[in-house]
């Protein structure tokens, strides 16, 4: 069974700090998204990366793909309120079906 | 408007009615996924459809659950006999081409109690 494992499960900060959040596996996969999802909406997607060792950046967030592309991480600067939402990672293990995602993170950005 | 809708929003059924959930992807979507989202959660794949073929319903948790997209648009999730366990928002999701390739668009889903 193939697996993505989110960390932390929970993360609240204060604004202007920065965060990262993680997004394992031991799976190896042909890319990997990251999505923002908002109480009462549906996800919407960040970024997909494709290559390993891809650095991605979308203002003040910072996407890496793993060398082995068989993790990912999101790195936050300056975090604002506007932030706070569940973080979720998605991989395509390859066979054009299907995501396999993970639990996602629950941020909470505090004025 | 251009998103993916999804209807009702808020469905309250009684233990052991069957309710129809309704979504209606972005013209011209080829692919269309029905997901199970608990709280707090990722959301748990339930059945994919590549215009009106269902490609895979391995994630249908039982036999209660039927989806369907006739006409390659419009799909309807139905669940009979609702349980309990059933509670969950139910996301609906469309993408241009192949799943796996493509940007998924989320509906803002609908959410099912069942007393």
């Amino acid at each position: 069974t193939q697996l993505l494992e989110q960390s932390p499960q929970f993360l609240s900060i204060q604004e202007g700090e920065n965060l990262t959040v993680y997004c394992n596996s031991s799976s190896v996969f042909s890319s990997l998204q990251w999505y923002r999802q908002e109480p009462g909406e549906g996800p919407v997607l960040l970024v997909t990366v494709v290559t390993g060792g891809e650095v991605k950046k979308l203002k003040r967030l910072t996407f890496q793909f793993g060398d082995a592309r068989k993790d990912s991480s999101l790195h936050i600067t300056a975090a604002q309120p506007g932030d706070t939402g569940l973080y979720l990672c998605a991989a395509n293990a390859g066979n054009n079906r299907k995501l396999i995602w993970g639990l996602g993170t629950s941020l909470a950005v505090n004025p | 408007g251009a998103g993916v809708s999804q209807s009702p929003r808020y469905k309250v059924a009684k233990r052991g009615q069957d309710v129809a959930l309704r979504c209606d992807p972005i013209s011209g979507h080829v692919s269309l996924f029905w997901y199970q989202q608990a709280l707090g959660q990722g959301p748990e794949f339930l059945t994919y459809f590549q215009n009106e073929a269902q490609l895979d319903k391995s994630g249908l948790p039982s036999d209660r659950f039927f989806a369907e997209r006739p006409e390659g648009s419009v799909s309807t999730l139905k669940i009979q006999r609702t349980q309990q366990e059933d509670s969950a928002v139910y996301l609906c999701a469309s993408s241009l081409g192949l799943a796996g390739l493509s940007e998924q668009f989320f509906g803002p889903g609908t959410r099912l109690t069942v007393l």
